[in-house]
């Protein structure tokens, strides 16, 4: 199994352009989720899904979009980008098992707006 | 608010001296409590997740426990290894909406 896998590693924009954040796992898991992390703050949820068709809003999710047409897949949109979107975006996806949710993370992809 | 605040910031250790690290928590609906390592660079890697006061969770030289406001992760004889950032998280929910609160974490690094 890969896992969860995020593509572009990292990307440059700049201000106005929209670009959209890949992200795939391979677990047949439910849940999937976005969040970005910002120095000296907690990561932040952006957006989640319960499942395909189904999301909902965090809790920074201007400028953002998702869409869950599928299991595996989950991508965020960003429609016009800005320099306060400069962060490292994580995203996650989760099981529930018989020993507790268990959350696995993507390596990241690290955005620098100009 | 929903709240989770972890303490220290930073912390260095020698070789093998054990140390906690906290995580308190004010939230409604609390599903349940994690704990993540995460390396310069990379994603979040899971560790133990709790779910009632009084719980413990063990993995080689960590070990998690979990009260109705706090959360512990020990560290016994730690090694260099073990250097890392320690993130808390708590899961909530409320009226439908799903909640995942991450405290900024604790940077840990052990010396030789």
């Amino acid at each position: 199994n890969a896992g969860v896998t995020q593509t572009p590693k990292f990307q440059v924009l700049k201000t106005g352009q929209s670009m959209t954040l890949q992200c795939a796992q391979d677990m047949n898991h439910e849940y999937m989720s976005w969040y970005r992390q910002d120095p000296g703050m907690g990561l932040r949820l952006i957006h989640y899904s319960v499942g395909a068709g189904i999301t909902d809003q965090g809790e920074v999710p201007n400028g953002y979009n998702v869409s869950r047409s599928t299991t595996e897949d989950f991508p965020l949109r960003l429609l016009s980008a800005a320099p306060s979107q400069t962060s490292v975006y994580f995203c996650a996806s989760s099981q529930l098992s018989g020993s507790g949710e268990t959350q696995y993370f993507g390596p990241g992809t690290r955005l620098l707006v100009l | 608010e929903d709240q989770v605040t972890q303490s220290p910031e930073a912390l260095r250790l020698q070789e093998g001296e054990s140390s906690s690290l906290n995580c308190s928590y004010t939230v409604s609906g609390l599903r349940g409590l994690f704990w993540y390592r995460q390396d310069p660079g990379k994603g979040p890697e899971f560790l133990f997740t709790l779910y009632s006061a009084g719980e413990e969770k063990e993995k080689e030289r960590l070990k998690a426990t979990l009260t109705k406001k706090e959360s512990f992760l020990h560290i016994t004889a730690p090694k260099p290894e073990d250097s890392a950032t320690y993130l808390c998280a708590v899961h909530a929910t409320s009226s439908g909406t799903y909640k995942y609160i991450f405290g900024t974490g604790t940077r840990l690094k052990v010396l030789a």
